[in-house]
């Protein structure tokens, strides 16, 4: 059964650091990981999605690296915002569409 | 182009009841998934529907039932509520379903927040 591990659980962090967002999963046989975001009381918004053959995406400030083999994924944030603060989640597709969750990064930029 | 769309935002409920929420795809979206988030287990999959057929279940009671129409909109029932349905349900569209070669994003509504009483 896939597990996904989400560390840490919380972050604060100032204004303008760059961070890194870590997420590991004990099944490596997987179609793709994406990360997801989620403010309060909402929906998820997705952010980056990395196929299994792929090592890394990068939107904007956003990249996020894929190793299968070891099971890991990281996200890393450039130069965050107080904009940024919120949950982050990444979720694996083992084939099947039915995405396991990590439990997710409470995030905190304080301005 | 609109995003996915869930219908109630909000609901009260009582204990034995039972409740339809409503989710619609991204136009030209097929699969539809359902996700039931909590504080205590997190987001877990309920089901996907895909061609108006459930195509993956999870590991929920017959009670959470759900269906799909022909223009790819979907309804999921909860049956006989209990205090522990309490939760953000979200649904989740994507172009193909999981039994297309390939890999497919999934988006994600705003959720529909059900708290039963």
């Amino acid at each position: 059964k896939q597990e996904v591990t989400q560390i840490p659980a919380a972050l604060s962090v100032p204004e303008g650091e760059n961070l890194v967002l870590n997420c590991s999963f004990t099944d490596s046989a997987i179609y793709n990981l994406q990360w997801f975001r989620q403010d309060p009381g909402k929906g998820l918004t997705s952010l980056l999605l990395i196929q299994s053959s792929q090592r890394e995406q990068t939107s904007g400030r956003l990249n996020a690296s894929l190793d299968k083999s070891s099971g890991r994924s990281t996200l890393y944030i450039a130069a965050s915002q107080p904009g940024d603060s919120a949950t982050y989640l990444c979720a694996v597709d083992t084939g099947r569409r039915a995405l396991t969750f990590g439990s997710g990064t409470r995030l905190q930029v304080q301005p | 182009k609109a995003g996915v769309t869930q219908t109630p935002r909000y609901l009260i409920k009582t204990r034995g009841q039972q409740v339809t929420l409503s989710c619609s795809p991204i136009s030209g979206h097929r699969s539809v998934s359902w996700y039931q988030q909590t504080p205590g287990q997190g987001l877990q999959f309920l089901f996907e529907y895909f061609s108006e057929t459930q195509r993956n279940k999870g590991n929920f009671p017959g009670r959470f039932s759900g269906r799909q129409f022909s223009n790819s909109r979907s309804e999921m029932n909860v049956s006989t509520l209990e205090l522990g349905d309490s939760a953000l349900y979200l649904c989740a569209s994507s172009l193909q379903w999981s039994g297309t070669s390939g890999s497919y994003e999934q988006y994600f509504g705003p959720g529909t927040r059900l708290t039963v009483t």
